[in-house]
């Protein structure tokens, strides 16, 4: 299977909203809702932020969200923080115990 | 606290083989499945094996079948990536990460990631 899509960049400033896309297909994120979200910085191990399409594990505020519409998920950051600045990464199941990323984007806050 | 170190890595020229370990702790290992996720510089993440609780079940992403192995030790809280083969594109950062269910099925997520250890495939 192909990767996810997602934008290469997005920026916000303090306070803002920002949404970052992952497009896959009818076999992935269109299929099932299985899709989760990847905070992670330079020097760290990726950090789960969201999973089941829309589910925030314990510990992660509630300024992450997610959201599917067909085959595109989606990752929505309210009230940006400076602290939010990190590569974001999608991930689908896409059947047969396989999971696929998106290309990452990352977050700059002005 | 859960952790998982990973280690193994450094510099294999094409053709060859090298084994990767992921010490695990703070958390009942034989409890659940486990996974490798690797990043090639630039790239993005790509998911490759997973294994379940007991080691008795595992499967792969078609960029390793055939050429790396999962494996675990219950008994050394220990997964392990045996690979072979070893090509140029397999030059990345690898992760070893953690389920939240016994099984490979259902929660298609990893709620732990290590560090990563460092590939480096060239002659």
């Amino acid at each position: 299977q192909s990767a996810l899509t997602q934008p290469r960049s997005v920026s916000g400033s303090p306070g803002q909203s920002v949404t970052i896309s992952c497009t896959g297909t009818n076999n992935d994120i269109g299929r099932y809702n299985f899709v989760s979200w990847y905070q992670h910085r330079p020097g760290e191990g990726p950090r789960l932020i969201i999973y089941d399409v829309s589910k925030r594990p314990s510990g992660v505020p509630d300024h992450f969200s997610g959201s599917k519409s067909g085959n595109t998920a989606s990752l929505t950051i309210s009230g940006l923080q400076t602290d939010d600045e990190a590569d974001y990464s999608c991930c689908s199941f896409a059947g047969n115990y396989t999971l696929i990323f998106g290309g990452g984007t990352k977050l700059t806050v002005l | 606290e859960v952790q998982l170190l990973e280690s193994g890595g450094g510099l294999v020229q094409p053709g060859g083989s090298l084994r990767l370990s992921c010490g695990a702790s703070g958390f009942m290992f034989n409890n659940y499945a486990m996974s490798w996720v690797r990043q090639a510089p630039g790239k993005g993440l790509e998911w490759l094996s997973v294994i379940n609780n007991d080691g008795t079940s595992t499967y792969y992403a078609d960029s390793v079948k055939g050429r790396f192995t999962i494996s675990r030790d219950n008994s050394r809280n220990t997964l392990y990536l045996q690979m072979n083969s070893l090509r140029t594109e397999d030059t990345a950062l690898y992760y070893c990460v953690k389920r939240t269910r016994p099984s490979m099925t259902f929660a298609y997520y990893f709620d732990y990631w290590g560090q990563g250890t460092l590939v480096t495939v060239s002659s």
